[in-house]
């Protein structure tokens, strides 16, 4: 089993319509996730971080955390066309030596006009 | 948020050179840094680990002897790419990280290596 799965997609939504992004991880004992942004030929961009339990939204994009569940998910509201990228999830979890942030192999992202 | 600046950004190289690649954390001293690597249409694969004057730590498979990494400073880093042949033509990006489990990567805009 992977660390950290996505579903590679590609994830295809009209445009103003909500993208669904889903990331499941394997260390029960994780304690921070990130969303990463990558555009073809660029390198990643953090679009938002979480830690506890819940909900978190920051302009059209919400994260959401189910530890219980091992899950991690991030809603974009308002799709537009220059939101299709490859989003990655990442979890940080404790190594020997201290922590490592563990990327899923991303999710591609098309948002029609 | 926090800027990470990659030198150079890109770089063609002869065969059985090496290729130095600067990273720098420009308004952040930064506890931890760490080097990727990403082939096309694939995801980022982590590489090493390096923390302020230790060593370096490489992920299972990296060749230490081939991928020279130094953290001198906690703003710079540098992985040193020696005799590189065509098959270590990727794209690597840096990241730099503040102390703590807690906090998030900052990445560098990356650097595209050809070797021919």
């Amino acid at each position: 089993q992977k660390e950290v799965e996505q579903n590679s997609g590609p994830l295809s939504v009209p445009e103003g319509a909500i993208a669904s992004l889903n990331c499941t991880y394997s260390d029960r004992g994780s304690q921070s996730f990130f969303w990463y942004r990558q555009y073809s030929g660029k390198s990643p961009e953090l679009i938002m971080f979480i830690y506890s339990n819940g909900d978190k939204e920051d302009g059209r994009f919400t994260a959401q955390l189910n530890k219980a569940s091992q899950y991690v998910s991030l809603l974009i509201r308002d799709s537009q066309p220059s939101d299709s990228a490859t989003y990655l999830c990442a979890v940080n979890m404790y190594s020997t030596g201290g922590f490592k942030t563990i990327f899923g192999a991303g999710t591609r992202l098309f948002v029609k006009a | 948020g926090a800027v990470v600046s990659q030198h150079p950004s890109w770089v063609i190289c002869k065969s059985g050179t090496s290729v130095k690649i600067e990273c720098r954390s420009l308004d952040f001293q930064a506890t931890t840094m760490f080097w990727y690597r990403q082939f096309p249409k694939q995801s980022l694969m982590l590489m090493a680990t390096s923390n302020e004057g230790s060593k370096a730590t490489y992920e299972q498979g990296v060749e230490k002897d081939k991928f020279l990494i130094n953290h001198a400073s906690l703003t710079l880093s540098t992985l040193t790419v020696t005799s590189a042949h065509p098959e270590d033509s990727s794209f690597y990006i840096c990241s730099a990280s503040l102390a703590g489990a807690r906090n998030e990567q900052f990445f560098g805009p990356g650097t595209r290596l050809t070797v021919l």
